[in-house]
């Protein structure tokens, strides 16, 4: 059982828009702490997507955008591709025994 | 440009220890602490830790505490992360990533390409 709730799957048609949201606590993401997201691909490095909630690291495409409200954050993917079928994963510190670092149990994104 | 390579995949019989290595290149290796994570089948990405390259210091979280040993050789600039006592649940590929900040508090990037470890009688 993750400490951070994710969606098993999420799934939507190339060209739409598909969010995947990382729901927390008061003990992390409730805290005030930062959410980081990050991409699996199979056979490939674990990738970051978006750190401290909302920044993109240089290279990665500005149709990955991220924000976080609450004990909530959210990943958005806007006109999706092919290639962006992949696992996504959120991060954060948690201030129990879990901790400090916590991840979502992973989404599974399918391009349609 | 900053690379993590680990080693490759092994295959244990429950009761016996793993050591995975994890060979850090393009930045200063003690400048920042290294992180190992893994995945087990199935399952979401779970930290096992932190070791900090420089004064070798480690933690870990409660569940890995009596099983995992993280060290590091500075000379060969890699990283190290032994779990002993395997059994089934530890099947898993495991990761190192690097802090992007000199203190374990950063995110993690980069990350290794992974390194299998199956546990089988």
């Amino acid at each position: 059982q993750s400490v951070l709730t994710q969606p098993p799957s999420v799934s939507g048609a190339p060209g739409q828009r598909v969010t995947i949201s990382c729901t927390g606590s008061s003990s992390n993401i409730g805290a005030g702490y930062d959410v980081h997201w990050y991409q699996l691909l199979p056979g490939t490095a674990p990738k970051l997507l978006i750190y401290a909630n909302r920044k993109r690291p240089a290279g990665v495409s500005d149709r990955f955008s991220g924000s976080k409200s609450g004990t909530s954050a959210s990943l958005a993917i806007s006109g999706l591709q092919a290639e962006d079928e992949a696992d996504y994963y959120c991060q954060s510190y948690d201030t129990t025994l879990s901790g400090p670092w916590v991840f979502g149990g992973g989404t599974k994104l399918t391009v349609l | 440009q900053v690379q993590l390579v680990q080693s490759g995949a092994e295959v244990k019989k429950p009761g016996a220890s793993v050591k995975v290595s994890c060979k850090a290149s393009g930045y200063t290796f003690t400048g920042y602490y290294m992180h190992w994570v893994r995945q087990a089948p199935g399952q979401g990405l779970e930290w096992m830790g932190w070791i900090n390259p420089n004064s070798g210091g480690t933690y870990c979280p409660q569940n890995f505490q009596d099983r995992v040993t993280m060290t590091r050789d500075t000379s060969i600039t890699t990283a190290y992360m032994e779990l002993s006592s395997l059994t089934s649940d530890d099947t898993a590929l495991y990761y190192c990533a690097r802090s992007i900040t000199p203190d374990p508090w950063g995110w993690f990037d980069p990350w290794g390409q992974g390194s299998l470890v199956t546990v089988s009688s």
